[in-house]
């Protein structure tokens, strides 16, 4: 079974509409991040958490907000989606001290018409 | 200015072939750098860490130079399966340990 899962894996949606993709893992770690990825632009961070309390803003966070519901799941949630948050997201987990390896979640493909 | 740098290539190499790609990035601030690799469609992968001494990994080589921002890899005698995108990743210490990605390397190995 997959470390770091993400659900849904494809989602089309409309503008206006609100949605919600998830993230889950198992491995135990307190650092989990979400990211999104554009072709051309790279991956961008938009919120990360080192822990069940704690939420920071990353390079991109207008738009998202996010939910640490425990440990172990990382939310994230477009309030109003609109097209030019169609993207590759992608949840990430690390361990403490400086987060050297990210662990990555196969991705949520996400289109907003 | 984005912060960390790569060329996009492509790079197209034929098999066997040495290639090198290189990264820099603005945040004096930095103090940890790796190499991701992504293959398409999928989630990025650790490469390898990148240290001061530099350091190598079988057919891998990366290297570190702070006095000129720089991050090198080498890949020798390249593998069909080596195709794939290639991501300078640093980490700084005044941007809250996140990862900062480079745009990416698309390398194509041909037979």
């Amino acid at each position: 079974d997959a470390d770091v899962t993400q659900t849904p894996r494809n989602r089309i949606t409309k503008t206006g509409k609100r949605i919600m993709l998830e993230c889950s893992q198992t491995k135990g770690h307190d650092r989990m991040y979400w990211y999104r990825q554009d072709p051309g632009l790279g991956l961008r961070l938009i919120y990360y958490s080192f822990d069940v309390k704690d939420i920071n803003k990353g390079e991109i966070s207008d738009g998202y907000s996010v939910s640490r519901q425990a440990q172990a799941k990382f939310s994230l949630s477009l309030e109003s989606a609109i097209p030019n948050q169609t993207a590759l997201y992608f949840c990430a987990t690390s361990e403490p001290l400086g987060g050297e390896t990210q662990y990555f979640g196969p991705g949520t493909r996400l289109l907003v018409l | 200015r984005k912060e960390v740098e790569q060329d996009p290539g492509p790079f197209n190499v034929p098999e066997g072939a040495t290639v090198a790609f290189n990264c820099t990035y603005s945040n004096s601030a930095s103090q940890s750098f790796f190499w991701y690799r992504q293959d398409c469609r999928k989630e990025p992968k650790l490469l390898m860490s990148v240290y001061s001494s530099g350091n190598e990994d079988g057919r891998f080589t990366a290297q570190l130079n702070r006095a000129s921002q720089y991050i090198s890899l080498l890949i020798r005698d390249s593998k069909l399966s080596d195709s794939a995108t290639y991501l300078c990743v640093v980490i700084a210490s005044n941007s809250g340990y996140a990862l900062n990605f480079g745009k990416g390397t698309s390398l194509l190995v041909t037979p």
